[in-house]
């Protein structure tokens, strides 16, 4: 069945360092791929999305680009700060339904 | 201001006893989701609400049920079968069932004691 995989965590890097969270993913057809953005005690938070192979997602300085030939949408952002501290999560969405597939989460912590 | 709201946020409950977990939303979407999360993990599906009146059972429904009488509401009860209720409940919304984003309510955290 479809299924996300992502780096384990947690990840501790310093303010300013450049960051990259690694998700793959398996699924029938072309997904659409998410990442989340969950802070302490709160829900989920969209961060972004692409639906279709080599698109990017970008928000708030964070992108991701859909790898299909790799089956991947890793997530990167160039300069990290203490308030991107979370869990962030990928996710897919197949091709027939809504439901999502989450991976199991990437803890991020950002030292000053 | 349009969004997702989860109530209450802490909820307690002794064993033996349903409890029921709201969620409510002012987004006018079709589709609503009920998923659990559990420490270092993902989340997982419980029960799913395409349209009003009709509803799916997820990947992890077993003791758990739910109901979709109004579009904006779909309450989730936690009954006395489920063996390990104790985590994370999340609701989340889309405009339909199977092609647009879900956004995510702000969580209830169940214990049970």
């Amino acid at each position: 069945g479809d299924s996300v995989t992502q780096m384990e965590g947690p990840v501790t890097l310093s303010e300013e360092a450049f960051l990259t969270i690694n998700c793959t993913y398996t699924a029938t057809g072309y997904p659409s791929l998410f990442w989340y953005v969950q802070y302490p005690g709160e829900g989920l938070q969209l961060l972004l999305k692409a639906t279709k192979a080599d698109d990017k997602g970008s928000n708030k300085g964070f992108e991701a680009t859909y790898r299909k030939e790799t089956t991947s949408f890793h997530l990167e952002k160039g300069s990290v700060q203490v308030s991107d501290s979370a869990v962030y999560f990928c996710a897919l969405r197949a091709n027939q339904g809504g439901k999502l597939i989450f991976g199991q989460g990437t803890e991020l912590s950002v030292k000053p | 201001d349009g969004g997702i709201t989860q109530s209450p946020k802490y909820l307690f409950r002794k064993e033996g006893q349903n409890v029921t977990l709201s969620c409510e939303q002012n987004l006018n979407h079709d589709a609503m989701y009920w998923y659990r999360q559990d420490p270092g993990q993902g989340l997982r599906l419980i029960y799913y609400s395409q349209i009003v009146n009709d509803f799916q059972k997820g990947d992890i429904a077993e003791g758990y049920s739910v109901s979709r009488e109004k579009k904006e509401s779909f309450p989730l009860t936690v009954t006395s079968a489920q063996k390990n209720p104790t985590a994370f409940y999340l609701c989340a919304s889309s405009a339909s069932g199977s092609t647009d984003t879900q956004y995510f309510g702000p969580g209830t955290r169940l214990t049970v004691l």
